[in-house]
């Protein structure tokens, strides 16, 4: 079964970058059977798709987002990482990693969230 | 706003049954892209409750339904218990294969 634990600063000063990771444990990063992803919810909002990749390194990104987001892997370290740069404060959420698992691409692994807050 | 459209909220009392729209278009639900469904307990991530329009993973109660119609997809809840007190998410895809997420719908128990 599938763990994914997110980390990274819980405070970022406005027009910096925003820089989380992933850490994947009860399987690989590398295989084939899994997209990458991250989610994120601002404080009592919904779920807003920031992206996702693919084993292969392919990118799916948000539209809206798709100027300030980077997402990549690390194999090495079976874990994935996203950077949001130029954030303001309307960045400021609970951010979610997950896995697409087969082929119905449903997010069906979750790490626990992690809170950023974007502000001097 | 959201591509697709739940509604904010609904209600039902204990042992009711109670449905969730997510209504979408032709250029996502509508073009056959699965749909699906998340629970969200007040403090918690979302869990995965329906897959592929219509499919429980493992351990999730034969009470939670999931459908599927043109450009809609509904949700259904029998046997309504106070647990089942959370928000609500549909989840679909786009041509590009962007994931896109209803606003959400907050469910209240009586």
């Amino acid at each position: 079964q599938l763990q994914l634990q997110e980390s990274g600063p819980g405070l970022v000063k406005p027009s910096e970058t925003l820089s989380l990771t992933c850490t994947v444990s009860g399987g690989s990063i590398s295989s084939s059977s899994y997209y990458w992803g991250w989610i994120r919810q601002p404080p009592g909002k919904g779920l807003e798709w920031i992206g996702s990749i693919y084993y292969s390194g392919s990118t799916y990104y948000n539209p809206s987002l798709k100027s300030r987001v980077t997402i990549s892997v690390d194999t090495s370290k079976n874990q994935f990482s996203l950077k949001l740069s130029s954030v303001t404060a309307a960045d400021t959420a609970v951010y979610y990693c997950a896995t697409e698992t087969g082929t119905t691409l449903d997010f069906d692994y979750w790490g626990q969230g992690t809170l950023v807050t974007v502000s001097s | 706003q959201s591509v697709l459209t739940q509604p904010p909220s609904v209600s039902g009392a204990p042992g009711q049954r109670v449905t969730i729209s997510c209504t979408g278009s032709s250029s996502n639900i509508g073009a056959g892209y699965d749909v699906h469904w998340y629970q969200q307990l007040p403090g918690t991530a979302p869990k995965l409750l329906i897959y592929g329009n219509s499919n429980r993973p493992s351990g999730v109660p034969d009470r939670f339904s999931g459908s599927k119609s043109g450009t809609s997809a509904s949700l259904a809840i029998t046997g309504l218990q106070a647990e089942d007190e959370a928000d609500y998410y549909c989840q679909s895809y786009d041509s590009s294969l962007s994931r896109l997420f209803g606003g959400g719908t907050k469910l209240t128990v009586l």
